[in-house]
């Protein structure tokens, strides 16, 4: 157990739909990622949050965003989703965002299905 | 930006020989490389990472190598074990940028007893 919680586990849904994923970081840690694997591209980075701010994105598509709270959690919101979404996404957190120390824990992955 | 090319995409060695993959990054700016294990269905999980100031690091059965002139890195795995039968990630990283991890396509490693 890595400490990164993220609910749900397993998401149905149907083209169009919007969904919400979402992660809770270890307990201390400031940075939190979000990653999408899918079996023809790997693990891919989405977008990174330290503090609540945004910090860095990935090849993130305009109809997916996220934000993180106060209480530091992270959500990533899916909308107009269709058939090529479907993918485990995986939220990670590191300490700090010292950035000499980048040691990054995954959560147990959110399996998104879109019919 | 940064590309991270991964071989092997398919590795099956016998238990208790030595299995090796292999890396090469485009970035000259990362400076950080672990490696993730991953099991069917599970998260991924570090295993082993290296800093681009050290030349090797070992961890028991596992090694990574890094070669920042040639942009390769490799994890070595001695004294295989059926437990070790798992895909294995490398990836890339700038500790002082974005620090966003660039994975690797991923090895499909078998352990044959």
């Amino acid at each position: 157990d890595s400490g990164v919680t993220q609910t749900p586990k397993h998401l149905i849904t149907a083209t169009g739909q919007r969904v919400t994923l979402r992660c809770s970081p270890r307990s201390g840690d400031l940075s939190v990622y979000w990653y999408q694997q899918s079996l023809d591209q790997g693990l891919q980075f989405l977008i990174q949050y330290y503090n609540g701010e945004e910090r860095a994105k990935g090849n993130i598509l305009e109809r997916f965003s996220a934000q993180q709270f106060p209480d530091l959690h992270s959500e990533l919101n899916l909308s107009s989703l269709e058939l090529g979404d479907s993918a485990l996404y995986f939220c990670a957190s590191s300490p700090r965002g010292q950035r000499s120390y980048n040691e990054q824990f995954f959560g147990p992955g959110t399996r998104l299905t879109v019919l | 930006g940064e590309n991270v090319e991964q071989h092997p995409s398919t590795l099956s060695v016998q238990e208790g020989d030595s299995a090796v993959i292999k890396c090469t990054y485009s970035d000259s700016a990362s400076n950080y490389f672990p490696w993730y294990k991953q099991e069917l269905g599970k998260r991924p999980q570090l295993i082993i990472d290296i800093r681009s100031n050290v030349g090797e690091k070992k961890d028991q059965r596992i090694a990574v190598t890094l070669n920042k002139t040639a942009k390769h890195f490799s994890l070595h795995i001695t004294e295989t074990q059926p437990e070790d039968s798992a895909v294995y990630f490398c990836a890339a990283s700038n500790l002082q940028g974005a620090q966003k991890l660039v994975f690797g396509q991923g090895t499909r490693l078998t352990i044959n007893p």
